[in-house]
């Protein structure tokens, strides 16, 4: 069965400091992997998207994801956090056709200054 | 460009009351559509999904129904709401083909 852990609840970084956010997933085939970013009370929004080709992906707002089939890891980094990027993070996991993607249960990132 | 609506944004509603849900998608046909719930610290569930006009299916056992009666609307509803609905809900919209969902503002339900 399809599934994704992202085994921090929780994590606190420093405004500057860089960032890492870790996702893994079980996937019985060629997973296609995104990671998306909820503001407090707000939608999901798209921050970037795995399909195939090269493993590390650029997406909006300064983050990039790399993935790794041989850890099952598909984890979010971004070089120099700011204040704004204070929310909750997903990690999701979803077949090519039908798109009914796996959610992992979010990682809340706190910006201190 | 494509756009999806959902509203009410915010609903408070007492326990036994109906719920209507609305969801809209534009620019586009044909889309997959899904309705999820957020409870607090426990990730999204997803409720139901949409392929068609009129097809529907549930992937949880719950108090809550959708509806598509048209190809761009998606409606989920409560004939009568418990405590236990209370959440933020979120509808969501796909292609056919592979890009990852697009997520509409989300409503918040409470109900008293």
């Amino acid at each position: 069965a399809q599934s994704v852990t992202q085994p921090d609840i929780h994590i606190t970084v420093s405004e500057g400091a860089s960032l890492e956010l870790r996702c893994n997933y079980s996937y019985g085939a060629t997973p296609y992997l995104f990671w998306y970013v909820q503001s407090p009370g707000q939608g999901l929004q798209l921050l970037l998207k795995y399909f195939s080709g090269d493993t590390l992906v650029q997406g909006i707002k300064g983050f990039e994801a790399e993935f790794k089939r041989s850890q099952s890891s598909f984890n979010l980094r971004k070089p120099s956090v700011h204040w704004s990027d204070a929310a909750e993070y997903f990690c999701a996991v979803g077949p090519p056709y039908g798109n009914k993607l796996v959610f992992g249960a979010g990682t809340i990132l706190r910006v201190k200054s | 460009s494509q756009t999806i609506h959902q509203w009410p944004a915010t609903l408070v509603q007492p326990v036994g009351s109906p719920l209507s849900l609305e969801c809209t998608v534009e620019g586009t046909s044909n889309p997959n559509l899904y309705w999820y719930r957020q409870a607090a610290g426990r990730g999204l569930q997803l409720l139901f999904y949409s392929v068609g006009i009129g097809q529907i299916s549930s992937e949880v056992p719950q108090n809550l129904s959708a509806s598509r009666p048209q190809d761009r609307q998606f409606i989920l509803s409560s004939k009568k709401l418990l405590l236990s609905d209370s959440g933020f809900y979120l509808c969501a919209w796909s292609g056919r083909t592979v890009g990852g969902y697009t997520f509409g503002s989300g409503t918040r339900l409470t109900v008293v």
